[in-house]
């Protein structure tokens, strides 16, 4: 079946680098377009970034641009986003999710369970 | 950035009775817009994509409709397995944007 596991959350101090990772299992992962999505705690979901099936194309969220970078490795299946100069205020449950669609944002149809980044001195 | 308002942000209902959620976009969306469900501690499922289309294996209990800035999100029959935050999401435009979410819990 279909599957997402990320992993690489912990507790990083503000202003340090954190690498999630986004293992993608049952389905052919080279066709869809990957998203991350976070949660601050008790608060509601809120889109971060995209990546198109092949890598050539990729978006932001404002409050992460020059900070966040999300890549992909087709070979090995897996999706990750690159977090530096780490605020206080990224503290949030990051999710990855797959898009229906290879070559656009529309709606994510498959969801991990999610990773906790906690930034904190 | 098209923003999303939904209301109510909490309902509180009786197994059996209707829910309904709104969900009004800043600026004219088509149908671009999804229904997804939160249960606590859980990653959010996609119930309805493109306002209106029931994604495979969910309850007809639900259903979604509208188009352009005004979307409804409706529960037929409250079941206890519903407790949960529902979010609207429009795909538009980018950024994705998500509703505040409304929290339905069992009266």
């Amino acid at each position: 079946q279909v599957r997402l596991a990320e992993s690489g959350g912990g507790v990083v101090q503000p202003g340090r680098s954190l690498r999630l990772s986004c293992a993608a299992s049952g389905f052919t992962f080279s066709s869809y377009g990957m998203h991350w999505v976070r949660q601050a705690p008790g608060k509601g979901l809120e889109w971060v970034a995209l990546i198109w099936d092949d890598g050539r194309n990729k978006n932001y969220v404002d409050s992460v641009k020059g900070r966040f970078t999300i890549s992909r490795d087709n070979s090995k299946n897996t999706l990750y986003l690159q977090m530096d100069s780490l605020r206080p205020e990224d503290t949030a449950v990051y999710y990855c999710a797959r898009d229906r669609v290879a070559v656009a944002a529309q709606m994510l149809d498959c969801w991990g369970q999610g990773t906790l980044v906690t930034v904190s001195s | 950035d098209i923003q999303m308002t939904q209301s109510p942000s909490s309902l509180s209902a009786s197994v059996g009775d209707r829910v309904t959620i709104t969900c009004q976009a800043s600026q004219d969306i088509s149908n671009y817009l999804n229904w997804y469900q939160q249960k606590p501690g859980k990653a959010p499922k996609l119930l309805i994509s493109d306002a209106s289309n029931l994604e495979t294996g969910v309850p007809s209990r639900f259903s979604g409709s509208g188009s352009g800035t005004d979307f409804t999100f409706t529960v037929s029959s409250l079941q206890p397995e519903d407790i949960a935050t529902y979010y609207c999401q429009q795909y538009d435009n980018l950024p994705l944007t998500f509703g505040g979410g409304t929290k339905v819990e069992i009266k």
